[in-house]
């Protein structure tokens, strides 16, 4: 079974640009989450989507947004880069809601570089 | 407030010498304990989910344990491809998130 596929791996923008990553569940998934780590500050919740709906956001400004689609697949979207923003930004889904005890399952990531 | 404690940050051990990596966590809202493997550059490899005090789960040379405050990664025997980043995360009800340490990072050297 596909687990969860991320585009594009890596890429590099620049600053005051906007960026969006997708991300695509495992089959069957309802729940995709998504979270940025950098190495001073560890793995960061971001937010997470079930039903289409948001359910929780984390700690981060109005730039980072996101969606979810009827298929599930997720897109989050960041908008006037800053370089504070260079990441690997991942995605998680889970069958059922993460808070809820459902094990998350992560894609390989992408490394958005801001210069 | 709900938190998820990792320890030792770091851990250097000889190949086949068997040691732990500790996780601790707040009680109130947990709903489970995940383990996690990363290696640089990828994604958290899923090791373990574990719900209940007393639990364990075992994977080729990794064994999961949890008691009612923390949760212990036994590591029998390993290997260099052992080594990478382990951590720990637990999904609380109370936050409506899963909250990570900040990981061990295992090198093990032949």
């Amino acid at each position: 079974k596909a687990g969860v596929t991320q585009t594009p791996r890596y890429l590099i923008k620049t600053r005051g640009q906007q960026v969006t990553l997708s991300c695509s569940p495992i089959s069957g998934h309802r729940s995709v989450s998504w979270y940025q780590q950098t190495p001073g500050q560890g793995l960061q919740f971001l937010f997470e989507y079930f039903s289409e709906t948001q359910r929780n956001k984390g700690n981060f400004p109005g730039r980072f947004s996101g969606r979810q689609f009827s298929n599930s697949r997720s897109e989050m979207n960041v908008s006037t880069l800053e370089l504070g923003d260079s990441a690997l930004y991942l995605c998680a889904s889970s069958l059922g809601q993460a808070h809820s005890g459902n094990t998350i399952y992560f894609g390989e990531g992408s490394w958005l570089t801001v210069v | 407030e709900d938190q998820v404690t990792q320890s030792p940050e770091a851990l250097r051990l000889q190949e086949g010498e068997s040691s732990s990596l500790n996780c601790s966590y707040t009680v109130s809202g947990l709903r489970g304990l995940f383990w996690y493997r990363q290696d640089p550059g990828k994604g958290p490899e899923f090791l373990f989910t574990l719900y209940s005090a007393g639990e364990e789960k075992e994977k080729e040379r990794l064994k999961a344990t949890l008691t009612k405050k923390e949760s212990f990664l036994h590591i029998t025997a390993p290997k260099p491809e052992d080594s990478a980043t382990y951590l720990c995360a637990g999904p609380y009800s109370s936050a409506s998130k899963i909250i990570f340490g900040s990981g061990t990072r295992l090198s093990i050297r032949p």
